[in-house]
C-alpha cells in the first residue's frame, strides 16, 4: 500500500519569505513517481512537477525548488521569497505499483497562507 | 489547458436520489479517473477506466458506478446518494509523454446531499 504523509497543515509566512513544504512518502515498489499540485482558492488543481525514483537530482524552476531525497522518502517543496499569490493549498501525491494505470495516492495537503 | 469539462458544477440533492456526474474530454486521453476531495482526507480515487467500457476500482468505491461508453465522457453515478457523498468530485486525465505520464484535473464538481 501507498502513502503520503504532508504533517505540515498550515503555513503563515510574511510575504517574501522562504517556505518548504515537507511531503514524506512510503511505498514498497521500487520504481514510483511523486507530484506536487497546487490549489488556489478558486479551487482548479494545478500540476506543478513529476520525479520518477530513479532521478534523485533538485530541480529549480523560478521560485520553486524540490528537493527529492529517497534515504529518507521525502520530496519537499520550496518557495523562495513567497508572494500572495502563492497562497494555496498545496498536495503532495505518489504512484506506485505494477500496471500502467498510475493511480494518484495524495497526502492531505498544506495549506499556505502568504500575507503582506 | 488539458480540455476537460465537467457538468454539473455545482449540484444540491436529496438522500436517495440518484446523481450522474460528467467528465467529458477533448483530446482523446485513454486513461480517466474520478477522485472526491474532503477536509483531511486530500483527493481519494473513487474508480478510473483505461478505455471504452474498461473500468476499475479505486480506494473509495463503494456506492458509487462508473460507465465510459466513449472515449470522451467518463460519467461517475451515485444510485442513491447519501450525506457522507457530500464532496468535491475531481475527473482527472492521463497524459503520455514518451515514459513520463501526468494527470490533469478538471474543474471540479461540487455535490451537496441534503
Amino acid at each position: 500500500a501507498q502513502k503520503v504523509t504532508q504533517a505540515q497543515t498550515e503555513i503563515s509566512v510574511v510575504e517574501k519569505e522562504d517556505v518548504t513544504l515537507d511531503c514524506v512518502y512510503e511505498t514498497r515498489d521500487t520504481t514510483y513517481y511523486l507530484f506536487w499540485y497546487k490549489q488556489p482558492p478558486s479551487g482548479e488543481l494545478v500540476f506543478l512537477i513529476r520525479r520518477n525514483s530513479f532521478d534523485e537530482q533538485n530541480e529549480i524552476s523560478g521560485r520553486y525548488s524540490w528537493n527529492f531525497q529517497k534515504s529518507t522518502s521525502s520530496f519537499n517543496f520550496t518557495i523562495t521569497a513567497s508572494q500572495v499569490v502563492d497562497s494555496a493549498v498545496y498536495f503532495c501525491a505518489l504512484s506506485a505499483g505494477s500496471g500502467t494505470a498510475s493511480k494518484l495516492t495524495f497526502g492531505t495537503g498544506t495549506r499556505l497562507q502568504v500575507t503582506l | 489547458d488539458a480540455g476537460i469539462t465537467q457538468s454539473p458544477r455545482h449540484k444540491v440533492t436529496e438522500t436517495g436520489t440518484p446523481v450522474t456526474l460528467r467528465c467529458h474530454q477533448t483530446e482523446n486521453h485513454r486513461y480517466m479517473y474520478w477522485y472526491r476531495q474532503d477536509p483531511g482526507h486530500g483527493l481519494r480515487l473513487i474508480h478510473y477506466s483505461y478505455g471504452v467500457k474498461d473500468t476499475d476500482k479505486g480506494e473509495v468505491s463503494d456506492g458509487y458506478s462508473v460507465s465510459r461508453s466513449k472515449t470522451e465522457d467518463f460519467l461517475l453515478t451515485l444510485e442513491s446518494a447519501t450525506s457522507s457523498q457530500t464532496s468535491v468530485y475531481f475527473c482527472a486525465i492521463r497524459q503520455t509523454s514518451g515514459s513520463s505520464s501526468e494527470q490533469f484535473f478538471g474543474p471540479g464538481t461540487r455535490l451537496t446531499v441534503l
